[in-house]
């Protein structure tokens, strides 16, 4: 089955620093993939999405992510950490063959020091 | 409002009671699905629905039951609850078309004591 490894379950930065959260998927075809970020006591949002178009995909709030196929990595960057940037994130995969349905990652904390 | 709203946002409950969770959607979405997210597991898909009255498994869907009589409408019931169905759900709906984003319900924090 397909899944999503997001390395680190808590990553911290300053104010002002890169910001890297890493996502490995596993599939032999290159699947769909999704960036969705989770604020404290709210749902789910959506970042960004890889469907095939372009391998650096843009999103909202300044992140993007670069799929590479060789590395089977879809990994998140930010150039400079906002504190509004301190929530949660999940890495997802829509299936090859499956539904509409997604798969996610165990998700990366991520807190923005002053 | 538009949008997908859940029901109760909290519940505490006992063992063994049935307790149902609510979710209505106001897009005509073809798909809806039930998540819980537990420390440690991220989101682990319980149920989804293609369409009414067609629902399937997910990873973990032992001790709960859903119906879809509705398109808007997935209410999700723990017939039995126990100790270990204590987690926060989550329901989202889509449309069709692989790529297409879910959307997320705000959360039901469910108990059980």
């Amino acid at each position: 089955a397909q899944s999503v490894t997001q390395l680190g379950s808590h990553v911290s930065v300053s104010e002002g620093a890169l910001v890297l959260l890493r996502c490995n998927y596993s599939s032999s075809v290159p699947p769909y993939l999704f960036w969705y970020v989770q604020y404290p006591n709210q749902g789910l949002q959506l970042l960004l999405k890889y469907t095939s178009a372009a391998t650096l995909v843009k999103g909202i709030n300044g992140f993007e992510a670069e799929f590479k196929k060789s590395e089977t990595s879809f990994h998140l960057t930010k150039p400079s950490a906002h504190m509004s940037d301190a929530a949660e994130y999940f890495c997802a995969v829509n299936p090859q063959g499956g539904s509409e349905k997604l798969v996610f990652g165990k998700g990366t904390k991520l807190t923005v020091n002053p | 409002d538009a949008g997908i709203t859940q029901s109760p946002r909290y519940k505490i409950t006992e063992t063994g009671r049935q307790v149902t969770l609510m979710c209505h959607q106001t897009w005509s979405h073809s798909y809806m699905f039930w998540y819980r997210q537990d420390l440690g597991h991220g989101l682990r898909l319980i149920y989804y629905s293609a369409a009414a009255d067609i629902t399937d498994k997910g990873e973990v869907p032992d001790g709960y039951v859903v119906s879809r009589s509705k398109t808007e409408n997935f209410p999700l019931t723990l017939e039995s609850a126990t100790r270990s169905q204590t987690s926060v759900y989550f329901c989202a709906s889509s449309d069709r078309g692989r790529g297409t984003e879910a959307f997320f319900g705000q959360g039901t924090r469910l108990t059980v004591v």
